[in-house]
């Protein structure tokens, strides 16, 4: 069974720095692409970036609100994918999922969320 | 600006049908990129419902179904149940937009 656990949300001031964590088991994660999606209080789904596997390149892309500020990784030794915020702004306050990517460009397994509250 | 747009909520009352449009534009759905249906139930993480546009993943019952044509896609949702009450997602891939993915706004699904 596919399991994305995250971690590592809580509250943090703008400005700050926060890394969150993503656990997966159930599938062979060092052959998956995977992203990062967020869901402010209220509204809707917005994807923050993706990491393709090391065999496909390991590279990164980001949205634009978040690009130079968020950085995505993996470490396929303990199977986690990270992201890693910095210059937090208040609209950055979301749940963020982690997800598996498929080429065709859609998210297959979701994990159950972290909050990230940025507030002073 | 490249956006995905569904209308905000819909309704039907148990056993009717409803569908959900998503319209886009010629750099996403317009330009051949396959189409994405999530539901996201109250207070939990959203769930692949349809990819590639009309295809179900195991477990998603064939009351859900979804089409693409043009620059729209439509997920459809016949005898509805009470379950069936949550928000949708449509989502498809952008040409112009940096990192290519884009999500349509929701609909919130009320079941009368």
């Amino acid at each position: 069974e596919v399991q994305l656990v995250e971690s590592g949300g809580g509250l943090i001031k703008p400005g700050g720095s926060l890394r969150v964590s993503c656990a997966a088991s159930g599938f062979t994660f060092s052959n998956a692409w995977m992203t990062w999606v967020r869901q402010a209080p209220g509204k809707g789904l917005q994807w923050v970036g993706r990491i393709k596997s090391k065999s496909d390149g390991g590279t990164t892309d980001y949205a634009a609100p978040v690009k130079g500020r968020f950085t995505i990784s993996r470490d396929d030794s303990k199977n986690t994918l990270y992201l890693q915020m910095n210059s937090l702004k208040t609209e950055d306050t979301a749940v963020y999922y982690c997800t598996t990517l498929k080429p065709s460009y859609f998210f297959d397994y979701w994990g159950q969320g972290t909050l990230v509250t940025v507030s002073s | 600006q490249s956006v995905l747009t569904q209308p905000p909520s819909v309704s039907g009352a148990p056993g009717q049908r409803v569908t959900i449009s998503c319209t886009g534009s010629s750099s996403n759905i317009g330009a051949g990129h396959d189409v994405h249906w999530y539901q996201q139930l109250p207070g939990t993480a959203p769930k692949l419902l349809i990819h590639v546009n009309s295809n179900r993943p195991s477990g998603v019952p064939d009351r859900f179904s979804g089409s693409k044509s043009g620059t729209s896609a439509s997920l459809a949702i016949t005898g509805l149940q009470a379950e069936d009450e949550a928000d949708y997602y449509c989502q498809s891939y952008d040409s112009s937009l940096s990192g290519h993915v884009l999500f349509g706004g929701g609909t919130k699904l009320t079941v009368l």
